[in-house]
């Protein structure tokens, strides 16, 4: 069975730093592309970053480029996301996704979600 | 990038058909056949239902089915049951190798 788990979020200072960390089993990680995405509570999905099986190919959202790094380990079954100079606006939901193939292009199987709250 | 467009509501009795349309550019939507539908329950993560505009991943319902005219997307829901009251996300590539999701579709099974 596909899991994915996110941890590292939490309660941050605004311009401070977090990175988030999604932990994968049940599959082998490295064929498949993985994205971040993030959700404000009660409001609507924003794709955040994506990057494909190799690293090859990383893309970020205009509000996060930047500010925000994605970095996988294929020896590790990882995924992480390194959020620099935190707004407000950042805080959220943070979802790990693994993508249908090895190109970052449709969101097949989602972790339950890491709360970053950015709040002085 | 700017939100593909999909209206905020809609709502059906069970049994019937429902569509949620979702429009974009030629940047997106219109530029490339990979099209992606998402549900999601209060509370939930979101889970796909339709990609590549058409095609189900495995253990979703044949009564969910994509489909796709232009730069507008459509996800049609047939035999409407009361466990599919959800949001419900469109999402595409983009041009610029990005993904962009809709505003999200509440559907209301009345």
């Amino acid at each position: 069975e596909v899991q994915l788990v996110e941890s590292g979020g939490g309660l941050v200072q605004p311009g401070r730093s977090l990175r988030l960390s999604c932990a994968a089993t049940g599959f082998t990680f490295g064929d498949y592309a993985m994205h971040w995405v993030r959700q404000a509570p009660g409001k609507g999905l924003e794709w955040v970053s994506g990057i494909n099986w190799n690293s090859g190919n990383i893309n970020y959202a205009d509000s996060v480029r930047g500010r925000f790094t994605i970095s996988r380990d294929n020896a590790k079954n990882s995924l992480y996301l390194q959020m620099n100079s935190l707004k407000a606006e950042d805080s959220a939901f943070y979802y790990c996704s693994r993508d249908v193939g090895t190109i970052a292009r449709n969101l097949e199987k989602w972790g339950q979600g890491t709360l970053v709250t950015v709040s002085s | 990038q700017s939100a593909l467009t999909q209206p905020a509501s809609v709502s059906g009795s069970p049994g019937q058909s429902i569509t949620i349309s979702c429009t974009g550019t030629s940047s997106d939507v219109g530029g490339y056949d990979y099209v992606s539908w998402y549900q999601q329950h209060p509370g939930k993560a979101p889970k796909l239902m339709v990609y590549d505009v058409s095609i189900r991943p495995s253990g979703v319902s044949n009564r969910f089915s994509g489909s796709k005219s232009g730069a507008t997307a459509s996800l049609t829901i047939s035999g409407l049951q009361a466990e599919d009251e959800a949001d419900y996300y469109c999402g595409s590539y983009t041009s610029r190798s990005t993904v962009v999701f809709g505003g999200g579709t509440k559907l209301t099974v009345l």
